[in-house]
């Protein structure tokens, strides 16, 4: 299986801050990276697919990046909404794993 | 306006079984993919298993292979989840959620708690 890791696992930032969190992949997954946003209580929301697209109806202060095993999701600039715990998931082949999840706090 | 609606989730014995359901509405449900996605509390997300719309591909994360099994009614839009021979570590929140571009999961239901204990 490819193992995702997410650094840092939580991070602490004030509004406005530009928010950059990274996703290492095991290997290679040709930019099938994608970004969920989740906060307490509620089921997680997509953000991000193919390591660059952005979901319809998502800020366009979110942005994806990245390629080969190494991907970075970024927040230009922090807004009170965005406080919340953000995973990567890799779709490469058939068996998807997310990563550990990053918090902002 | 896209819908799935977990069930079936409830307090159950280590070596029971269980049988969760997935109810769609708002979208032609046979053209799509549906996962499993299971989030231990307070913990990350683990992808479980995924179902084609036709049914004939179907997955599983290792760690449920051979004891789930993930099946489909079209006529009935639902998606199904029976779980066998459970665990301490499958006590989690089970969602369901569409497949979308990109390997993605685009539509999640509010999921449901299955403790095992």
């Amino acid at each position: 299986d490819i193992q995702m890791t997410q650094s840092p696992s939580s991070l602490s930032a004030s509004v406005g801050d530009r928010v950059t969190i990274t996703c290492r992949a095991s290997q290679s997954i040709s930019n099938y990276l994608n970004w969920y946003q989740q906060k307490p209580g509620k089921a997680p929301k997509l953000l991000i697919y193919g390591t660059w697209s952005l979901q319809t109806g998502v800020p366009s202060r979110f942005s994806g990046g990245g390629s080969g095993t190494d991907y970075t999701l970024t927040i230009s600039s922090l807004q009170p909404e965005d406080y919340a715990t953000y995973y990567c998931q890799q779709s490469y082949g058939t068996l998807w794993t997310f990563g550990q999840g990053t918090r902002v706090e | 306006e896209m819908q799935l609606v977990e069930s079936g989730g409830g307090l159950v014995k280590p070596g029971g079984s269980l049988r969760l359901s997935c109810a769609a509405s708002g979208f032609t449900f046979s053209r799509y993919s549906i996962n499993w996605v299971r989030q231990i509390p307070g913990r990350g997300l683990e992808w479980v298993s995924s179902i084609s719309g036709d049914s004939t591909h179907i997955y599983y994360a290792d760690s449920v292979k051979g004891r789930f099994t993930i099946s489909r009614d079209n006529a009935k839009n639902s998606v199904f989840l029976q779980m066998n021979s459970l665990r301490a570590e499958d006590t989690a929140v089970y969602y369901c959620a569409t497949s979308g571009r990109s390997g993605t999961m685009e539509t999640w239901g509010q999921g449901t708690l299955v403790p095992v204990s």
